[in-house]
């Protein structure tokens, strides 16, 4: 059972553009949305994350833009640049437990 | 503090042997995590613990996969008999717990079963 479903699958950008993932989930007891992003042959790492109180929570050029009634959240890098290449992952934990449920990955490729 | 550490980094194996994978979680965290990725699911939750308890092992995928945790500072995953669908990227992770819920991925192993 998918819990967090996300898209794109892949998406390339312009250099200065800006690169939008979106992710929705199914379980109404999740209260903590993490992005985590993923380097090649590194795990990943934690970039940005919210809790279902607010609506947006931005960190420099990153900001995460949350819909508590549809269930979705989203992930707006501004001004994209080719060392935001990577796998961004979308993840959600809730419900009294530490696991957390991960998107599929979406690939960003930022071109010159 | 180094982060998490696992070893090794990579590991071929033949189909049949037994693999056995360590991590050595971030010191004062509380909680650690085993992961696996694919490009086929992505990445899976295998098992978690808190306080060197197991929590949740519902990701495990067959009694091929074990995990231990015998202390607050090493754990294994260990799966017997390896079979090449096993092949993937592991991950551990730690988390301090509590109220702070980031969690902190080691570089992973690369496990090849041929």
């Amino acid at each position: 059972q998918q819990q967090v479903k996300q898209s794109p699958q892949s998406l390339i950008v312009q250099k200065g553009g800006i690169s939008i993932i979106n992710c929705a989930y199914e379980n109404t007891a999740f209260d903590y949305f993490p992005w985590y992003q993923q380097f090649p042959g590194k795990g990943p790492a934690l970039l940005i994350a919210i809790r279902p109180d607010v609506s947006e929570k931005k960190e420099g050029r990153f900001t995460i833009s949350f819909n508590k009634s549809a269930k979705q959240f989203s992930l707006h890098i501004m001004d994209s640049q080719p060392g935001d290449s990577a796998t961004y992952f979308c993840a959600a934990m809730g419900g009294g437990n530490e696991k957390l449920t991960f998107g599929t990955g979406t690939r960003l490729t930022i071109i010159p | 503090d180094a982060g998490v550490i696992q070893s090794p980094r990579h590991e071929v194996t033949e189909m049949g042997q037994e693999v056995t994978l360590r991590c050595k979680p971030i010191s004062g965290h509380n909680s650690l995590f085993w992961y696996r990725q694919t490009m086929m699911r992505g990445l899976e939750l295998l098992i978690y613990f808190n306080n060197n308890v197991p929590i949740d092992d519902s990701g495990m995928p067959e009694d091929r996969f074990s995990a231990k945790m015998p202390n607050a500072s090493f754990s294994t995953l260990k799966i017997q008999p390896s079979e090449p669908r096993d092949s993937a990227v592991y991950f551990c992770a730690s988390s301090p717990g509590h109220s702070n819920t980031e969690a902190f991925f080691g570089q992973g192993t690369r496990l090849t079963v041929v």
